[in-house]
């Protein structure tokens, strides 16, 4: 099947803990990016990757960090300066304009 | 940069109802303009798009209408279903440059 995989569905970290969040496309698209998903917020940009080794901070870029070594791959880390991370992340990857995206990973600070 | 509006937030109608949500953007640059429907527990998927080369795009029960001069566009579904039941996101970009600016979503309820 082709197309995102976010792993994992949900996860949970403790206050101070960085955590990782995977997220990987075999469709072959150069573009790729983060969302965040808040309740009544919409998605909001968080890191985006229109190619390999190279990124650029979204909108709400702090408290997170990123890499892009492979073009199928794109993680996100969440890390213990981010002071509200409870949420819905979303990994999407686009050719032209068309996003697709991936089902999510709900994290819960506990 | 750019700014998209997104109305109503949450929208009720009876199965077989038509339903309308309407978003604003705020940069005469962005020409892209699609809709993503968002079921629960799942990614968003996108369900119809138009540029600002068009007025009107239609598919079975959608359609999204676009008025470039006022920056606003429309998403209309007819003979609503129970299925149609999702939250729906409007976005907008400069067509094959810039990101995807999304509303916040209205979430629509299809009584049977």
């Amino acid at each position: 099947d082709g197309g995102i995989t976010q792993s994992p569905k949900y996860l949970f970290r403790k206050e101070g803990q960085n955590v990782t969040l995977s997220c990987e496309q075999n469709l072959n698209h150069d573009a790729m990016y983060w969302y965040r998903q808040d309740p009544g917020q919409g998605l909001r940009l968080i890191y985006y990757s229109q190619i390999v080794n190279d990124f650029q901070k979204g909108d709400i870029a702090e408290g997170y960090s990123v890499s892009r070594e492979k073009k199928e791959s794109f993680p996100l880390t969440v890390t213990s300066a981010q002071k509200n991370p409870t949420a819905l992340y979303l990994c999407a990857s686009s050719i032209r304009n068309e996003a697709f995206f991936g089902q999510g990973t709900r994290l819960t600070v506990v | 940069g750019e700014n998209v509006e997104q109305h109503p937030s949450t929208l009720s109608v009876q199965e077989g109802d038509s339903a309308v949500i309407k978003c604003t953007y705020s940069d005469s640059a962005s020409n892209y303009f699609p809709w993503y429907k968002q079921e629960l527990g799942k990614g968003p998927q996108l369900i119809i798009d138009i540029r600002s080369n068009v007025g009107e795009k239609k598919d079975q029960r959608i359609a999204v209408t676009l008025n470039k001069t006022a920056k606003h566009f429309s998403l209309h579904i007819t003979e609503t279903q129970p299925e149609d039941s999702a939250v729906y996101f409007c976005a907008a970009s400069e067509w094959s440059q810039g990101n995807l600016i999304f509303g916040k979503g209205t979430k629509l309820s299809v009584k049977p």
